[in-house]
């Protein structure tokens, strides 16, 4: 049973705009949430998280807002830039130190 | 900080066959994590370390895996009798101490391909 849902494999975004990555959970004990990115041949690289008790967090052009009611988080990535192409990971925990990762977006910025 | 460090990051072998899988973690992180990622899937977790005391191990980990951190500082992951669903990335992570927010960071991963 996935318990965390990326449900569109990819998206791509010109650069320059905004890129919008999904996020659908199913267990209500989740209260901590990640994304990471992943570059092929690498591990993945922590981006951002949110805490339960938020809805909002930023780190520069990174934000993620989580809506608990709909159990649903998104990363915002404003501008985006080449560089940013990678697959996207979102993790949740529920009080313990065990990620659940869902199975990846794969993100393209193209000029 | 040099990161978390995994050996070897490639590795091929024949079914029925044994091999392990060595991380370094971040120097002052006491926090230990497995993970196993197989095509189109994300990571899954696998066991964890505080310190040398392997604190939980998930379903995914059968009888065939076994995984050590002796001395607190680096890990090993061992699969015995390898079979060709073994196949997949191991990737390693560590933390501070500091409770389950603290971040994981990842290694480069140890890719495993079972003929």
């Amino acid at each position: 049973d996935q318990q965390v849902k990326q449900n569109s494999p990819s998206l791509s975004v010109q650069e320059g705009r905004i890129s919008i990555l999904n996020c659908d959970y199913t267990n209500s004990m989740f209260d901590y949430f990640l994304w990471y990115k992943k570059y092929p041949a690498e591990g993945p690289t922590f981006l951002i998280s949110i805490s339960s008790i938020k809805d909002k967090n930023e780190d520069g052009r990174f934000t993620v807002f989580l809506n608990k009611s709909a159990k649903h988080l998104s990363l915002h990535i404003v501008p985006s830039q080449p560089g940013d192409s990678a697959v996207y990971f979102c993790a949740a925990s529920a009080g313990t130190d065990k990620l659940i990762f869902g199975t990846g977006t794969r993100l393209q910025v193209f000029p | 900080d040099t990161g978390v460090s995994q050996d070897p990051r490639h590795k091929i072998t024949k079914r029925g066959q044994n091999v392990t899988f060595r991380c370094d973690p971040i120097s002052e992180h006491n926090r230990l994590y497995w993970y196993r990622q197989t095509l189109g899937q994300g990571p899954e977790f696998l066991t964890y370390f505080q310190n040398e005391a392997q604190l939980e191990k998930s379903r995914l980990l059968s009888d065939r895996f076994s995984a050590e951190r002796p001395k607190g500082s680096f890990s090993t992951l061992e699969i015995q009798r390898t079979e060709q669903g073994d196949s997949a990335m191991y990737l390693c992570a560590s933390s501070a101490e500091g409770g389950y927010q603290e971040t994981q960071y990842f290694g480069p991963g140890t890719r495993l391909l079972v003929l």
